[in-house]
């Protein structure tokens, strides 16, 4: 029972160039979540999928898109990366209900845009 | 939307003493509030959390206590370790789908 599990872990990309991160969770959980985590800022949620077929956007979309592929998969794509997305990202699930379930963290990813 | 401040933003105390760390919500349709510890480059781990139908909650050394009528709720660390030195987060989910979570507390137990 891996959990959340999160590729790459660690990523380095030129500003423009683009790439998706991979999340993929073994818990037959509903819920799906894609984070960022800056210095002082906490977890900012980007996007999120309450249930499989549905995505909804969190604080901070702009710039990222995402697919929830099935019940285990949540991927999140850069189309054009820029500098200020330089952040470590973390994917979550839960098992729904609302949001007054525990969301679990996978390992995160540590992206660097130059 | 929900908006959840923490304070302090940094705490040390010294090894065997305690630690209380406070948040306050915006959204009084929030009824959860977990509490996460992330220690230096790991995820971030549920250590405790609480419904709205409870005003604390206690796992051995941890505590948690919510005051909805304040809409503040506070972690509390009894006998601290030094693994206790960690960033802690608290979150709240405004009703719905989502968690909002506060900036952390960088704890460190001095030994």
């Amino acid at each position: 029972n891996a959990g959340v599990t999160q590729t790459p872990k660690f990523q380095v990309l030129k500003t423009g160039q683009s790439m998706t991160l991979q999340c993929a969770q073994d818990m037959n959980h509903n819920s799906m979540y894609w984070y960022r985590q800056d210095p002082g800022m906490g977890l900012r949620l980007i996007y999120y999928s309450a249930s499989e077929g549905t995505t909804d956007k969190g604080e901070v979309p702009n710039g990222y898109n995402v697919s929830r592929l099935n019940k285990r998969e949540f991927s999140l794509r850069l189309e054009s990366a820029a500098p200020s997305q330089t952040s470590v990202y973390f994917c979550a699930s839960s098992e729904g209900g609302w949001g007054n379930q525990p969301q679990h963290f996978g390992d995160g990813t540590r992206l660097s845009i130059l | 939307g929900e908006n959840v401040e923490q304070h302090p933003s940094t705490l040390s105390v010294q090894e065997g003493d305690s630690a209380v760390i406070k948040c306050t919500y915006s959204d009084s349709a929030s009824n959860y509030f977990p509490w996460y510890k992330q220690e230096l480059g790991k995820r971030p781990q549920l250590i405790i959390d609480i419904r709205s139908n409870v005003g604390e909650k206690k796992d051995q050394r941890i505590a948690v206590t919510l005051n909805k009528t304040a809409k503040h709720f506070s972690l509390h660390i009894t006998e601290t370790q030094p693994e206790d030195s960690a960033v802690y987060f608290c979150a709240a989910n405004g009703g719905n789908e989502k968690l909002t979570f506060g900036t952390g507390t960088r704890l460190t137990i001095i030994p």
